[in-house]
């Protein structure tokens, strides 16, 4: 099971509105609806900020949203803030066997 | 409040093995499953290897099957990771995390309570 394929680095200026994008494959990423984001600062454990492609839990913000079209996942993080500076990574379900998959990751600057 | 702690950093030879803990609470323990995820230095979140201790079923990633052993323990509720054998490349930091996961109903509410994580370091 091949990593999930996310681009390196994505960055933006304050208040302006960024994307991830996260492909997988059939197997994994087109196959459900399950695909999770995590938010991870250096040096800290990663936190989940979106599950089940578009699910905020309880207490995050609402300017990061997430869908799926086919293979490909995205999150997207609106209203840009100095605090969003972070790595992001997406995972998703792969089945039985394969309990999860994770992204490359991906570094998002606050320019 | 539900809280995963783990053990502390580990210094370790090559060829030498280590066993880490996650000490769990705030919750129903054997309902729900333990992953274990490596994050090499600058590298991202790798998934090896999940328990699930109500039955002791295990899941591993092809990529780590053979090398680690993922365990637990009901009555202190707390997991357990084992690497035998390591290697200087094994160097890395292990997180464990509570997975929301129904894997028979194909439901994953994702990983959302996360251990601090431990560091492995192998150097001779």
């Amino acid at each position: 099971q091949s990593a999930l394929t996310q681009p390196a680095s994505v960055s933006g200026s304050p208040g302006q509105s960024i994307t991830i994008s996260c492909t997988g494959t059939s197997s994994d990423v087109g196959s459900y609806d399950l695909v999770s984001w995590y938010q991870q600062y250096p040096g800290k454990a990663p936190k989940l900020i979106i599950s089940e492609v578009t699910k905020r839990p309880s207490g995050i913000s609402n300017r990061f949203s997430g869908s799926k079209s086919a293979n490909t996942a995205s999150l997207t993080i609106s209203g840009l803030q100095a605090e969003d500076e972070a790595d992001y990574y997406c995972s998703s379900f792969a089945g039985s066997t394969t309990l999860a998959v994770f992204g490359t990751g991906t570094k998002v600057t606050v320019l | 409040e539900v809280q995963l702690v783990q053990s502390g950093a580990e210094v370790k030879k090559p060829g030498e093995s280590v066993k880490i803990s996650c000490k769990t609470s705030g919750y129903n323990f054997n309902g729900e499953w333990i992953v274990w995820v490596r994050q090499m230095p600058g590298k991202g979140l790798e998934w090896m290897a999940s328990i699930y201790p109500g039955d002791f079923a295990t899941k591993y990633s092809p990529s780590f099957q053979g090398q680690v052993t993922v365990s637990a323990d009901r009555s202190i509720t707390t997991a357990y990771f084992q690497w035998s054998s390591l290697k200087a490349s094994d160097t890395a930091t292990y997180f464990c995390a509570r997975h929301r996961l129904w894997v028979a109903r194909s439901i994953d509410y994702g990983m959302d309570v996360w251990g601090q994580g431990t560091t492995i370091t192998v150097s001779s």
